[in-house]
């Protein structure tokens, strides 16, 4: 198994650009969620689905769309990228119910200049 | 206003000594609470967890004590090792329990000296 997979890995963008960020699991969780991590920061959550269709807001949503139209992938979009969306990003998947940990993919470092 | 703190932004043992982590939180409606370890340039990987009903988890070198009354929980890592060196992570999940919604401190960098 791959668990969560994130690409791209690394990314730079001029301010104003739009892209996405992919994130897969292959271990049909129901939930997915994505964080970032600025320096000095603990990982704050930007938006999750608790399943296919459904998706909410998190702490920091804005300037960031997700969807979700199958279990195995949660994209992150910035339609239009700014200086403070340079970040670390982690895509998480979490199997449903109560207390279980959440898998994280090993990130996403976006850059926008 | 943070939820979820850790005070300690670095800690730095002897190996074979132990290693305590403390973590703090605001929100008595947390409910379950995580360990995560973070190696410069991967994602987090999950270390232990508590359910709020318990005060002690244990696995292995690895023990998280949570005292409910004080909204506080530490880790305890037994002996530390140099490859126990990493950024450690506290979490807390809202309400039901599920890791959907994590909140986070802010990482304690642990450094073991050989």
């Amino acid at each position: 198994n791959a668990g969560v997979t994130q690409t791209p890995k690394f990314q730079v963008l001029k301010t104003g650009q739009s892209m996405t960020l992919q994130c897969a699991q292959d271990m049909n969780h129901e939930y997915m969620s994505w964080y970032r991590q600025d320096p000095g920061m603990g990982l704050r959550l930007i938006h999750y689905s608790v399943g296919a269709g459904i998706t909410d807001q998190g702490e920091v949503p804005n300037g960031y769309n997700v969807s979700r139209s199958t279990t195995e992938d949660f994209p992150l979009r910035l339609l239009s990228a700014a200086p403070s969306q340079t970040s670390v990003y982690f895509c998480a998947s979490t199997p449903p119910g109560q207390n279980t940990e959440a898998f994280f993919g090993q990130g996403t470092r976006l850059t926008v200049v | 206003d943070q939820q979820v703190k850790q005070n300690s932004p670095s800690l730095s043992v002897q190996e074979g000594r132990i290693s305590i982590l403390n973590c703090d939180y605001t929100n008595s409606m947390f409910d379950y609470f995580l360990w995560y370890k973070k190696y410069p340039a991967e994602g987090p990987t999950f270390l232990i967890s508590i359910s709020s009903i318990k005060d002690k988890n244990e696995d292995g070198r690895f023990t998280v004590f949570l005292n409910k009354s004080a909204k506080h929980l530490s880790l305890h890592i037994v002996p530390s090792q140099p490859g126990d060196s990493a950024v450690y992570f506290c979490a807390a999940s809202v309400g039901q329990g599920g890791s959907e919604k994590l909140v986070f401190g802010k990482g304690t960098k642990l450094t073991v000296n050989p």
